[in-house]
């Protein structure tokens, strides 16, 4: 299984552009990459998901380079109520196991007034 | 629809005892799962069920049993809690057609 790295946490202002890297050098040809995002006390919740190149969805967008060892999570014009865990995932599709996918710590975005 | 729903939302147990976490959905979606929070932590997958009849192993099994004898419901049994399985239990659903899973509110469990 593919693990990811991601950075702690990050802190950004009211209006700005976040843009969350994702690595993951041993991701394998039939993973794709998701990410969720907790609020607390909540269940995690599907943000975006891709195979390569870019995705937009009315929430945020997805970058995944060529050679698909990093991918970059972008949430444009933030809001304090972006504040939230977010979480880099790499696996199979569910149907070929990807229940098995690892939620790593996941990133701390902390948006300011 | 309701959607994914877990039940008790809190729970305190004695070390040793045995109780069972309920959840259930309505979308009638085949995967199912649970997964277990530490504070501070990202989710680790506990079990997970690909259909009615049909379970299996995550990260970190031990200590708990689960079945799945229809679609729509996914029990997690504790045995015998442990102070170590104080956490947060979320279930989850996704149709397998991707890695989109729909999460419950969450199961805050204390083993004192």
């Amino acid at each position: 299984l593919a693990k990811t790295t991601q950075p702690i946490s990050m802190d950004s202002y009211e209006g700005q552009e976040v843009n969350i890297t994702c690595s993951h050098n041993n991701i394998a040809t039939n993973d794709y990459i998701t990410w969720y995002q907790q609020f607390p006390s909540q269940g995690p919740r599907f943000i975006i998901q891709g195979y390569k190149t870019k995705v937009t969805n009315e929430v945020a967008s997805l970058f995944i380079p060529a050679d698909r060892k990093s991918s970059t999570l972008s949430l444009p014009r933030v809001s304090l109520s972006d504040t939230a865990v977010y979480y880099c995932l790499v696996g199979d599709d569910i149907a070929t196991g990807g229940f098995k996918t690892i939620f790593g710590a996941g990133t701390r975005l902390f948006v300011k007034a | 629809n309701a959607g994914v729903t877990q039940t008790p939302k809190f729970q305190v147990l004695k070390t040793g005892q045995s109780m069972t976490l309920q959840c259930a959905q309505d979308m009638n979606h085949e995967y199912m799962s649970w997964y277990r929070q530490d504070p501070g932590m990202g989710l680790r997958l506990i079990h997970y069920s690909v259909g009615a009849g049909i379970t299996d192993q995550g990260e970190v099994p031990n200590g708990y049993n689960v079945s799945r004898s229809t679609t729509e419901d996914f029990p997690l049994r504790l045995l015998s809690a442990a102070p170590s399985q104080t956490s947060v239990y979320f279930c989850a659903s996704g149709t397998g057609l991707n890695n989109e899973q729909f999460f419950g509110p969450g199961t805050r469990l204390t083993v004192l």
